[in-house]
């Protein structure tokens, strides 16, 4: 079985604070994304990448940066978290030509 | 880029009953639309997909029927179970380069009812 893994589940942040998301696959996927959940808003791409180094916005990239040095492991970078970055965040990756994403459980992010 | 609305936002149906779920998008160059479901606790999982060479795709209880005239595309759920409550997305894949990039509608919550 395919699997995302993400580093944490729920996280309490402060406001200013540098986060670090985790996501981990075990499939050798080429590509990988960060989405942001919201109610009433779906799923909304923040950022993806391609390939190991390689990295392009989603729709709402403000706020937030990306690190992929490794094909397996996607990061998402919070550089200074703000009370409205208060969300669930759903890593997903892929390999083409199959075109289905698999996505991991999520890290519900509280910024305080 | 690509839009997707996803109606309606919530939905409550009878144990044994259909639900439908509709979508629609905007751009003519999308080709490949996919169907999540998100239990409770969890990330969304692949329940059925369709292409644009494709009309209607079924797979036991769940359908998908896809209009490319008019831009919309439905998820048809029927003999409906308690386990078929949760959160369902529909999404669009990007007609532009590159593989996988969705666009997902605003979710659907639905309840079935015993």
């Amino acid at each position: 079985d395919v699997k995302v893994t993400q580093s944490s589940r729920y996280l309490v942040k402060r406001t200013g604070e540098k986060v670090f998301l985790e996501c981990v696959q075990d499939m050798d996927h080429e590509n990988m994304f960060w989405y942001r959940q919201d109610p009433g808003l779906g799923l909304r791409l923040i950022y993806f990448s391609y390939d190991v180094k390689m990295k392009e916005k989603g729709d709402i990239p403000e706020g937030y940066s990306v690190s992929r040095e490794k094909k397996e492991r996607f990061s998402l970078i919070l550089e200074s978290a703000s009370t409205n970055q208060t969300s669930m965040y759903l890593c997903a990756s892929g390999s083409p030509p199959n075109t289905e994403a698999f996505f991991g459980q999520g890290t519900r992010l509280t910024v305080v | 880029g690509e839009n997707v609305e996803q109606h309606p936002s919530t939905l409550s149906v009878q144990e044994g009953d259909s639900a439908v779920i509709k979508c629609t998008y905007s751009d003519s160059a999308s080709n490949y639309f996919p169907w999540y479901k998100q239990e409770l606790g969890k990330g969304p999982q692949l329940i059925i997909d369709i292409r644009s060479n494709v009309g209607e795709k079924k797979d036991q209880r769940i359908a998908v029927t896809l209009n490319k005239t008019a831009k919309h595309f439905s998820l048809h759920i029927t003999e409906t179970q308690p386990e078929d409550s949760a959160v369902y997305f529909c999404a669009a894949r990007d007609g532009g380069q590159g593989a996988q990039k969705l666009v997902f509608g605003q979710g659907t919550r639905l309840t079935i009812n015993p």
